[in-house]
């Protein structure tokens, strides 16, 4: 099955400053890889994806790339602020059929004042 | 929106006692998921489910099962709960064609004593 390492596990940035988070993903068979942020006590909640058909997606301050060849994808946050402080999870599909998501241990991501 | 609703947010359990979590969706979902939070570990999918009466085994479905009656419900049962399934449940939900976004429910906080 798929096996998804993220890295680092603990983030501390300056606020403004930018964050970055990778992951690595075992099956080249996987097509779709969202990113999940996990507020302290509330539900995962889906903040940007990205499928193997392209190798960047942009939506305001988030922007996901893709290496396919490579097996990794990346998170990038840029002019973090407060509420940015969260715990982020990437994730990967199985390569076909509903087979859920294989997700990432998660990063903690602190935005220091 | 989507709504994926958990019954129980809170359980205290005893070893041994027969556990069930139920997780309804509003929105006509073929997939539904119930994934495992615990911290360092990330989400772990347990067991998930593509049809009515349809059931897959996830990454770690030892000492649960699942039943899926009717397409909106898709119960979680530890049939013996022990200690070492204190956790947060995590029930989820997506449409039937590979590669959608998964919606997560509020989680179900156990605690087996």
């Amino acid at each position: 099955g798929e096996n998804v390492e993220q890295h680092p596990s603990t983030l501390s940035v300056q606020e403004g400053d930018s964050a970055v988070i990778k992951c690595t993903y075992s099956d080249s068979a996987s097509n779709y890889f969202p990113w999940y942020k996990q507020e302290l006590g509330k539900r995962p909640q889906l903040i940007i994806d990205i499928r193997s058909n392209v190798g960047e997606k942009k939506d305001q301050r988030i922007a996901v790339t893709l290496n396919k060849t490579a097996k990794h994808f990346s998170l990038h946050i840029t002019e973090t602020q407060p509420e940015d402080s969260a715990v982020y999870f990437c994730a990967a599909n199985s390569g076909g059929g509903a087979d859920g998501l294989t997700f990432g241990k998660g990063t903690h991501l602190i935005i220091q004042p | 929106d989507v709504k994926v609703t958990q019954s129980s947010r809170y359980l205290v359990k005893r070893t041994g006692e027969k556990v069930f979590l139920e997780c309804v969706q509003d929105m006509d979902h073929e997939n539904m998921f119930w994934y495992r939070q615990d911290p360092g570990l990330g989400l772990r999918l347990i067991y998930f489910s593509y049809d009515v009466k349809m059931k897959e085994k996830g990454d770690i479905p030892e000492g649960y099962s699942v039943s899926r009656e009717k397409k909106e419900r898709f119960s979680l049962i530890l049939e013996s709960a022990s200690t070492n399934q204190t956790s947060m449940y995590l029930c989820a939900s997506s449409p039937g064609t590979v590669g959608n976004t998964i919606y997560f429910g509020e989680g179900s906080w156990l605690t087996v004593v």
